[in-house]
């Protein structure tokens, strides 16, 4: 998975509560995105990640945050979870923008 | 609107019988396209990346094409173990996008 993990690898929580989901390189990628992938919709851009402390917004990212204080992490918080928000989550790093994105191996998160 | 669609949805092939998957695209301008491969429960893993019409690449028992409204992933003699969900993805040059397909899930009867 090109030197990318993502924690945690599963989490089940509760409406309303707030969920924070990291991705961690060690390729030292400027780029980083964060997707979701539902059935029938593929996967969905929510936030990347162009550089530390350097973000901008995807196709779907209402509800979503995200924070990026090193080269290294990038972080999603859902403040509010909802269960729309049920999903696996895939983060993926970029040496720039147009090259290839290489994937970690997701986080799938249950909203109750 | 941008859009990509990839068809068919799902396939069924016997090991070494050859076929296509299609991605067709609308989007305002074409940066790049890609193509990965998905196993259940993992993430996706690149494959191959095209950026002009004309352009091909191949791997392994896999080649993909590109044209100024759609992508091929032919895949010649398959085995098994190509079996998968084949996931297109496109950048657009205007907007900053990525916008992937549904996928085609691709299984292969031995």
């Amino acid at each position: 998975d090109a030197g990318i993990t993502q924690s945690p690898r599963h989490k089940v929580t509760e409406t309303g509560t707030p969920v924070t989901l990291r991705c961690h390189q060690t390729e030292n990628h400027r780029y980083m995105y964060w997707y979701r992938q539902d059935p029938g919709h593929g996967l969905r851009l929510i936030h990347y990640s162009y550089g530390v402390k350097d973000t901008d917004k995807g196709e779907v990212s209402d509800g979503y945050s995200v924070s990026r204080s090193k080269t290294e992490d990038f972080l999603l918080t859902l403040e509010s979870a909802t269960s729309s928000q049920t999903s696996v989550y895939f983060c993926a790093i970029s040496t720039s923008w147009g090259e290839t994105q290489y994937f970690g191996p997701g986080t799938r998160l249950l909203v109750l | 609107e941008d859009q990509v669609t990839q068809s068919p949805e799902a396939l069924r092939l016997q090991e070494g019988e050859s076929s296509s998957l299609n991605c067709s695209y609308t989007v305002s301008g074409l940066r790049g396209l890609f193509w990965y491969r998905q196993d259940p429960g993992k993430g996706p893993e690149f494959l191959f990346t095209l950026y002009s019409a004309g352009e091909e690449k191949e791997k392994e028992r896999l080649k993909a094409t590109l044209t100024k409204k759609e992508s091929f992933l032919h895949i010649t003699a398959p085995k098994p173990e190509d079996s998968a969900t084949y996931l297109c993805a496109v950048q657009t040059n205007t907007g900053n996008q990525f916008y992937f397909g549904t996928g085609t899930s691709l299984t292969v009867i031995p």
